[in-house]
């Protein structure tokens, strides 16, 4: 595809069940980034993928957050023990590692919504 | 102090005005600067992206840097109703690019 693809694009589940969110950058582009949007927030950062480096996990805001990336291709982030306050869009962006500073192109985010 | 700094306040304009957006940040390591535009239910869509200080313009949108005052703007020329969205301001230090974001500004341009 030519864009960032995310799935689900809608989730609705109950408190404290875990949650699996996909995440298909472009093709091609090696850095991959999870951010979470919450209702009148700016996005924040959650986690940095490049590579095979480690990645920079410095965003996940608790240990129920973690994410996953095989190689240059597909990440997974998931949610354990979901409360309510996790209830956001999560949005997924990706960007070649050609030069400092290129722009990070963005999926349409999972609307994760917690009951 | 967050990092980046945007009047969520929403803006209503009529058809044919100028809009303008700005934002302030307080990390003078960012050097790296963008304004995304978010439809309801879509992810952001790069609209600018500047280096450092200076202007640069791309049709109707205009992006200001002025380094000196950590400040950085949007002009929109002859807005449109289809220019009705949210605009984010979003920078980065370059390394690791992990962007900081404002909170975004509500536009509704009325025909």
């Amino acid at each position: 595809g030519a864009g960032v693809s995310q799935s689900p694009s809608n989730k609705v589940t109950e408190k404290g069940k875990d949650v699996e969110l996909r995440c298909d950058p472009i093709s091609g582009h090696t850095a991959l980034y999870w951010y979470r949007q919450r209702l009148g927030q700016g996005l924040e950062f959650l986690i940095y993928f490049q590579g095979n480096s480690a990645p920079d996990k410095s965003g996940l805001p608790s240990d129920r957050f973690s994410a996953e990336r095989t190689g240059e291709s597909v990440s997974t982030l998931t949610i354990q023990r979901t409360q309510q306050e996790d209830s956001a869009v999560y949005l997924c962006a990706s960007r070649p590692q050609t030069a400092p500073g290129q722009p990070q192109h963005f999926g349409d985010g999972t609307r994760l919504s917690i009951l | 102090q967050k990092e980046v700094e945007q009047d969520p306040g929403p803006l209503s304009v009529p058809e044919g005005a100028i809009v303008s957006l700005n934002c302030t940040y307080s990390n003078s390591a960012f050097q790296y600067f963008m304004w995304y535009r978010q439809y309801s239910r879509k992810g952001p869509e790069l609209l600018m992206y500047t280096y450092s200080s200076g202007n640069k313009e791309d049709g109707r949108f205009t992006a200001q840097v002025d380094k000196s005052s950590k400040y950085i703007s949007l002009f929109i020329r002859d807005s449109q109703p289809s220019d009705s969205a949210t605009y984010l301001c979003a920078m980065s230090a370059g390394g690791n690019n992990r962007l900081a974001f404002g909170k975004g500004n509500q536009v509704v341009v009325i025909p």
